[in-house]
């Protein structure tokens, strides 16, 4: 069984199109994130949502709008795509901290034409 | 990951050991980790060390923990041609941050046979 699930595994898109992406985990954690990873491979948080509520938003645009319907899954959509938005986006989630912390996604690699 | 530093590339010969040096600037980090990402695939947790700690073994890994010069570093004995990787450092910012990792750039480890 996948820890966390992420689809789509690829995704490759017009330029202003919009897409989602859906996360959804099963080990019952309570706080779960999204990552984006660049060309230069460079993690950065873009949100964290604990119980469904959010708790941090990195100066992430506005076309960027994570939604999490249970504490299970966190979607992530994004309006008017652009070109700078290719990347790999990886889900996660954690309960505490430590070895029961963060499982991450195997990613979605997101490439806007 | 601006507070977060690593060199970014590491060669070493099959059965050498290899050292990754990871600086952090936030004192406050409880945790400390080592992720492995290879090629194509997400972040793989292979190990993390409390704040309170100097010191952690497992198996091949070991991890050293400085605090006063917030270094920190991952020896992996006996390097094999499947070490090859991205590894990633990352420091929790805690529970009032959302829990949330902040990553270093990543260390690329070529393993040369």
């Amino acid at each position: 069984d996948t820890a966390v699930s992420q689809t789509p595994k690829y995704l490759v898109t017009q330029m202003g199109n919009d897409k989602s992406i859906k996360c959804e985990q099963n080990l019952g954690h309570d706080t779960m994130y999204w990552y984006k990873q660049d060309s230069k491979k460079f993690l950065k948080i873009m949100f964290s949502y604990n119980n469904k509520e959010l708790i941090i938003n990195e100066t992430v645009p506005n076309r960027f709008s994570p939604k999490s319907p249970d504490k299970a899954h966190l979607n992530l959509h994004i309006n008017s795509l652009e070109l700078g938005d290719s990347a790999v986006y990886f889900c996660a989630s954690s309960q505490g901290q430590g070895s029961n912390g963060y499982t991450f996604g195997s990613g979605t690699r997101l490439t806007v034409v | 990951g601006e507070d977060v530093e690593q060199s970014l590339f590491l060669s070493v010969r099959e059965g050498d050991s290899s050292v990754i040096n990871c600086t952090y600037t936030d004192s406050s980090s409880t945790y400390l980790y080592w992720y492995k990402q290879e090629p194509g695939a997400g972040l793989q947790l292979l190990t993390y060390i409390f704040s309170n700690m100097d010191m952690k073994q497992d198996q091949r890994l070991t991890v050293l923990l400085n605090k006063k010069d917030k270094h920190l570093s991952l020896r992996i004995a006996d390097t094999q041609t499947g070490d090859s990787a991205i590894y990633f450092c990352a420091e929790s910012m805690g529970y009032n941050a959302g829990n949330m990792l902040t990553f270093g750039g990543g260390t690329r480890l070529m393993v040369k046979p």
